[in-house]
């Protein structure tokens, strides 16, 4: 079956230092890929999607990049956070025939 | 921006009907509507998905009106459990593949 993993689950950076939060999916192949952010209180705001190696499309511009260097491994990363960087990062991934859109547990980054 | 509209909270009884409406009247022919929820500091999980039948599976069912330019889920016997955020969303085209633009969601509170 299909498991997707994110690490760390869990961190807590200053401001202007760098972020990098992976994801990892298993299972399945030439997954279309996507990392949405979630500020406390809010709902889910897309910020990248990808559908193969090397190949991202940046949904808002922002302190953030990705990359996707392998099939299944997707990666968030900035190089000086900003305050406004804290909140909770998923990663999620999608087969197009069926379209469902599967999460992993999340990141919580709290930038002081 | 996201395509739908959805009442920002409902309370419901325990054991009775959930209905959870959506606008989406900007929907073209071939768009797929989508439901997800979220429970506290979770990723979101699938529910359901249709295009312009009515749908149903173990979790809920999916009724969307003949214009489709409105849908609403539906739980049967809410349970404490079903107790989240529930987002309704339009899978648009994006670059290559497609993309999922959450909305704000209901927060549904079910009421023992």
């Amino acid at each position: 079956s299909q498991t997707i993993h994110q690490w760390p689950a869990t961190l807590v950076q200053p401001v202007g230092s760098p972020l990098s939060l992976e994801c990892t999916v298993e299972g399945t192949s030439n997954p279309n890929l996507y990392w949405y952010r979630q500020a406390a209180g809010r709902g889910l705001q897309l910020l990248f999607y990808s559908v193969g190696i090397g190949q991202i499309s940046s949904e808002v511009p922002q302190n953030l990049s990705a990359s996707r260097p392998q099939d299944r491994q997707f990666i968030l990363s900035s190089k000086k956070l900003l305050l406004s960087d804290s909140g909770f990062y998923l990663c999620a991934w999608s087969v197009s025939h069926t379209g469902e859109l599967f999460f992993g547990e999340g990141s919580r980054l709290t930038v002081l | 921006d996201a395509k739908t509209t959805q009442p920002p909270s409902m309370d419901c009884a325990e054991g009775r009907a959930a209905n959870l409406p959506c606008n989406h009247s900007t929907i073209s022919g071939n768009e797929y509507v989508y439901w997800y929820r979220q429970i506290h500091s979770q990723g979101p999980q699938y529910i359901i998905h249709g295009l312009k039948n009515n749908e149903t599976n173990e979790m809920a069912s999916l009724i969307i009106t003949e214009d489709r330019k409105s849908s609403t889920l539906i739980l049967p016997h809410a349970t404490l459990r079903d107790t989240a955020v529930y987002y309704c969303i339009v899978r648009e085209e994006g670059s290559g593949t497609y993309k999922y633009i959450f909305g704000t969601g209901t927060r549904l509170k079910v009421l023992a």
